[in-house]
């Protein structure tokens, strides 16, 4: 069955502008999680989305924020970006929340300039 | 979570066998052992877990020591499509997913 499927895959935005970035997660996964992947930082986590519902978040601004819909699709959304914001955010999914085996998506290449 | 210890970089012949250690003397009793590989420009790819027992799947072998303070990735017969970097990771499964990636090991299959 297919994988976890992010879009789009590679961006380029502006500073102080918005970035929408969309996940779906393997048929039949409830659990999306997101991960922002920098060379300083590694992989951190961003938040855990199940049952529409964040039920863990790491250690980022407001600015960073997201959703998931009732198909379990999720969105990420990034508001006033700043040039530390580039990156490669990760989505990954899970059949339950905390479920055993996380299955990560290609990621979505995220430039700020 | 409890941290892991991975050397920096390995290097493998093509068709051998590569073993990549993880330290995590703090590891508790609920806490499982995973191992992920990301090549370059791609997500993190799952290869295999486990908790106290020794594991086997058609990618990798996982052997985790009595005490559970570390373990070995055995990859059995390592190509050059297996060169990227692998991270130890231990969490508690049914927690959450906030999986804590350290640097990794980067591993170089030579032909």
């Amino acid at each position: 069955k297919a994988g976890v499927t992010q879009t789009p895959r590679y961006l380029i935005k502006t500073r102080g502008q918005q970035v929408t970035l969309s996940c779906s997660p393997i048929s039949g996964h409830r659990s999306v999680s997101w991960y922002q992947q920098t060379p300083g930082q590694g992989l951190q986590f961003l938040f855990e989305y199940f049952s529409e519902t964040q039920r863990n978040k790491g250690n980022f601004p407001g600015r960073f924020s997201g959703r998931q819909f009732s198909n379990s699709r999720s969105e990420m959304n990034v508001s006033t970006l700043e040039l530390g914001d580039s990156a490669l955010y990760l989505c990954a999914s899970s059949l339950e929340q905390g479920g055993n085996t996380i299955y990560f998506g290609e990621g979505s290449w995220l430039t700020v300039v | 979570d409890a941290k892991t210890t991975q050397p920096p970089s390995m290097d493998c012949a093509e068709g051998r066998a590569a073993n990549l250690p993880c330290n995590h003397s703090t590891i508790s009793g609920n806490e499982y052992v995973y191992w992920y590989r990301q090549i370059h420009s791609q997500g993190p790819q799952y290869i295999i877990h486990g908790l106290k027992n020794n594991e086997t799947n058609e990618m990798a072998s996982l052997i985790i020591t009595e005490d559970r303070k570390s373990s070995t990735l055995i990859l059995p017969h390592a190509t050059l499509r297996d060169t990227a970097v692998y991270y130890c990771i231990v969490r508690v499964s049914y927690n959450n997913n906030d999986m804590r990636f350290g640097a990794g090991t980067r591993l170089t299959v030579k032909p």
